[in-house]
């Protein structure tokens, strides 16, 4: 079983749509959660970060942790074509080492 | 603007080729970290340093090397490229103690193909 489980999609939604994109994992000991964005053929870039349980809310995006669920999701509201990317989660084991443990990322297509 | 930037976007070898992948950071970070990403299963850690001339196994290191011989410059290394390591390639860089929050900062990748 992996550490970190997330559905790969594809995922495709209509413009202005609601989007949830969720990862879970098995390792209690995970202290940061992070969601990346990937555009085809580049680089990820870091689009949230949280620590704790709870919300934290970014413009259209919104980032969630349930660390008794293990369970993290990122909602999209207003869902637009520009948002069309690979949706990476991200944790980070103890010890600041520097090093994240990366879902599988999911697939989105928001279409016009 | 930072950038870590990786010195080819598309290559094409030869099995048993020995192949440098290059990664480049502007940013002065100490941690520098060699993903590979294949559909379905993400991104996968093969090597990362600490510091110049230090370096650590990740998950995958089998059939890789690194070299950090300057904080800026982190190579891998393909001792004998197969067919089995055709992949996307990322760098990435974050400054020691940043903690996790910072994110890391990655490359655009490099897209090999061993023929």
């Amino acid at each position: 079983q992996k550490e970190v489980e997330q559905d790969p999609g594809p995922l495709s939604v209509p413009e202005g749509a609601i989007v949830s994109l969720n990862c879970t994992y098995s390792n209690s000991a995970f202290q940061y959660f992070m969601w990346y964005r990937q555009y085809s053929r580049k680089g990820p870039e870091l689009l949230m970060y949280t620590y704790s349980s709870g919300n934290k809310e970014d413009g259209r995006f919104t980032a969630q942790v349930d660390k008794s669920s293990k369970y993290i999701s990122l909602f999209i509201r207003d869902s637009q074509p520009s948002d069309s990317a690979t949706y990476l989660c991200a944790m980070s084991p103890p010890g600041n080492t520097g090093k994240l443990i990366f879902g599988q990322g999911t697939t989105l297509q928001v279409k016009p | 603007d930072v950038k870590v930037t990786q010195s080819s976007r598309y290559l094409v070898k030869r099995t048993g080729e020995k192949v440098f992948l290059e990664c480049v950071q502007d940013m002065d970070h100490e941690n520098m970290f060699w993903y590979r990403q294949d559909p379905g299963l993400g991104l996968r850690l093969i090597y990362f340093s600490y510091d110049v001339k230090m370096k650590e196994k990740g998950d995958i290191p089998e059939g890789y090397s690194v070299s950090r011989e300057k904080k800026e410059r982190f190579s891998l290394i393909l001792e004998s490229a197969s067919t089995n390591q055709t992949s996307m390639y990322l760098c990435a860089s974050i400054p020691r103690g940043a903690g996790d929050r910072r994110g890391y900062t990655f490359g655009s990748g490099t897209r090999l193909t061993v023929v």
